[in-house]
């Protein structure tokens, strides 16, 4: 079935550092989500890219697809400590009857040191 | 606005007791409801699906079932615990449709002993 690696799985910066998650997949993707979860929460919805080499910003997160729709990226800028927690890519599968299907990648977990 | 709701939040069962997980969402109609669970440190893995009442679909065989018996609950259950089911369990929902983001609950932590 269809599956996303994302990399790295941890990293940790000093706070004022850049970070950047990347999600790759040997197939195309229709779209992909992001999610956020902090520690001990529950994973909470960022963004969704659907267009080729799509480019999404809120904020300091900047948000890309690639334009072969098989990798995407997450670019924080100048983290904080309020950036900490796991982030996660999700392409989605829509099948009929109404299914929407979330593919969820490993997660790379954001530490940031003050 | 929408809500979900998921309860308890922490639960300590022993190896082979029952298990029932309740989820309910309030403020829209015929949601998709997903199972998700979450090893310590680890992704999410889907576990059950469904469209509508009574329709559930398994992602993984397990000693887990899932019921909808109305419209906006979704009911995660087992006859007999077993440790490897210790983790976090997700409850979501979302809208019908191609795309359509996940709205996940607070989550419930299980410990089996």
């Amino acid at each position: 079935g269809q599956q996303v690696m994302q990399i790295p799985q941890y990293q940790h910066v000093q706070e004022g550092e850049d970070f950047t998650t990347y999600c790759n997949s040997s197939t195309t993707l229709s779209n992909i989500q992001w999610y956020k979860q902090r520690p001990g929460g529950h994973p909470v919805f960022l963004i969704q890219l659907v267009k080729s080499g799509e480019v999404k910003k809120q904020k300091r997160l900047t948000f890309q697809f690639g334009e072969a729709k098989k990798n995407s990226s997450l670019h924080i800028t100048a983290t904080q400590t309020t950036d900490v927690g796991t982030y996660f890519c999700a392409p989605s599968l829509f099948f009929s009857g109404g299914y929407n299907k979330l593919i969820f990648g490993a997660g790379t977990r954001l530490a940031v040191h003050p | 606005s929408q809500t979900i709701h998921q309860w308890p939040a922490t639960l300590v069962q022993p190896v082979g007791s029952p298990l029932s997980l309740e989820c309910t969402v309030e403020g829209t109609s015929n949601p998709n409801l997903y199972w998700y669970r979450q090893a310590a440190g680890r992704g999410l893995q889907l576990l059950f699906y469904s469209v509508g009442i009574g329709q559930i679909s398994s992602e993984v065989p397990q000693n887990l079932s899932a019921s909808r018996p109305q419209d906006r609950q979704f009911i995660l259950s087992s006859k007999k615990l077993l440790l490897s089911d210790s983790g976090f369990y997700l409850c979501a929902w979302s809208v019908p449709g191609p795309g359509s983001p996940l709205h996940f609950g607070n989550g419930t932590r299980l410990t089996v002993t």
